[in-house]
């Protein structure tokens, strides 16, 4: 069983492009949500998309945007971007038992803007 | 979500028991705390959550204090491949969706 797949991998842009960055959720699980992870720093909660809509945000600029599809993949956008925005983009999925949820996360995407 | 202390960093030998602290004073009584795990260049990984009772799988075991204050997470035979940062989170789940607040975690290193 696949587990969350994100593509791609590493990924080089300048500063003031546009980039995509894609999630492919694990089996069986309905809710994507998106971290931006600076280097020494934990992961921070982008956003989060459940039903094809964003459910919830975190801090993050409306440069910032996304989309999930109805095989319930998802994509992240960044408009303009800075050189403060290169980091480890992280997507995880997530299924939800008695109230709780459980987080798979993906192994990134290494976005690197020069 | 409950705002966790964790020391920055801690050593431990091949073999034996790593213990990582984490202090979540304030953490409220429908949040659970949960422990991830982030090995270099991967994707936080899932160990464990409990609410109040301590609790034990595969990875690793759970002790929360009586009065949910603090808690430590256990494991038992540490092996190179734990050389990790370790995150303590507390999350209710429910309205917040299971939105994650990652702090700075806890560098464990394991050496031989």
């Amino acid at each position: 069983d696949a587990g969350v797949t994100q593509s791609p991998t590493h990924l080089i842009k300048t500063r003031g492009q546009q980039v995509t960055l894609r999630c492919s959720p694990k089996s069986g699980h309905d809710t994507v949500s998106w971290y931006q992870q600076a280097l020494g720093q934990g992961p921070q909660f982008i956003f989060q998309y459940y039903e094809e809509e964003e459910r919830q945000r975190g801090n993050f600029p409306d440069r910032f945007s996304g989309h999930q599809f109805p095989n319930y993949s998802s994509e992240l956008n960044v408009n303009a971007l800075l050189l403060g925005d290169s980091a480890l983009y992280l997507c995880a999925s997530s299924w939800r038992t008695r109230g709780l949820y459980g987080y798979t996360f993906g192994s990134g995407t290494r976005l690197t803007v020069v | 979500d409950a705002k966790t202390t964790q020391p920055p960093s801690m050593d431990c030998a091949e073999g034996r028991a790593a213990n990582l602290p984490c202090n979540h004073s304030t953490i409220s009584g429908n949040e659970y705390v949960y422990w991830y795990r982030q090995i270099h260049s991967q994707g936080p990984q899932y160990i464990i959550h409990g609410l109040k009772n301590n609790e034990t799988n595969e990875m690793a075991s759970l002790i929360i204090t009586e009065d949910r204050k603090s808690s430590t997470l256990i494991l038992p035979h540490a092996t190179l491949r734990d050389t990790a940062v370790y995150y303590c989170i507390g999350n209710a789940g429910g309205t917040s969706y299971g939105k994650l607040t990652f702090g700075q975690g806890t560098i464990l290193t394991v050496h031989p």
